[in-house]
């Protein structure tokens, strides 16, 4: 089935610190994963995404980690900054072969200024 | 950078009208898409076009729904006989051309629909 789970649902830290949320999916077929971020009333904008084949990607202050035996992928925010402020959503494909993608919960991350 | 669009931007329509929502995919894409979000809920598929046909829909696409491409830019979703639970974002997408790209899925700033 479709299960894709986000944790935590809700992240407030402090200007500065690093973010980090947790994507949890339970098909083993699926083989891109990506993150996208959206403002309240805005589109989902794709930040990172990373593919089954590397572990790990790394664009500027974003990074995202992917375990795939476990089938958890990680997005990793550092310096978060008050505009980093919005809905995260983690959306792996489903099946491996298509383009469905499967949204996650959500998390809403609230940088304190 | 080239953007998907879509119109309108925002509608409101009488319970059993019908809608159609209209969607420019990004010029050089395959493969289309339509999403919706309902208000302060997640993203949810409903359905992917290639090819001049449906390649997969979700459970939420039925028989009230229906997508056409009826030229080379245009990518619409009609709902027939609105009911009060399709109010929601409807949002637009594209990806592509060629198959290492498809998975990178781009969307349209939506289009939020108000069934009354």
């Amino acid at each position: 089935g479709e299960n894709v789970e986000q944790h935590p649902s809700t992240l407030s830290v402090q200007e500065g610190d690093s973010a980090v949320i947790k994507c949890t999916y339970s098909d083993s077929a699926s083989n891109y994963f990506p993150w996208y971020k959206q403002e309240l009333g805005k589109r989902p904008q794709l930040i990172i995404d990373i593919r089954s084949n590397v572990g790990e990607k790394k664009d500027q202050r974003i990074a995202v980690t992917l375990n795939k035996t476990a089938k958890h992928f990680s997005l990793h925010i550092t310096e978060t900054q008050p505009e980093d402020s919005a809905v995260y959503f983690c959306a792996p494909n489903y099946g491996g072969a298509t383009n469905k993608l499967i949204f996650g919960t959500g998390t809403l991350l609230a940088v304190q200024p | 950078e080239p953007e998907v669009t879509q119109t309108p931007s925002h509608q409101v329509t009488q319970m059993g009208q019908e809608v159609i929502l209209r969607c420019v995919p990004i010029s050089n894409h395959l493969y289309f898409y339509w999403y919706r979000q309902i208000l302060g809920q997640k993203v949810e598929f409903l359905v992917s076009f290639y090819n001049n046909e449906i390649s997969e829909k979700s459970e939420i696409f039925d028989d009230q729904f229906s997508v056409e491409r009826p030229d080379g830019s245009n990518f619409t979703l009609k709902i027939r006989s609105t009911k009060l639970e399709d109010s929601a974002m409807y949002f637009c997408a594209s990806s592509g051309p060629g198959p290492s790209s498809r998975n990178t899925i781009y969307f349209g700033e939506g289009s939020w629909l108000t069934v009354v």
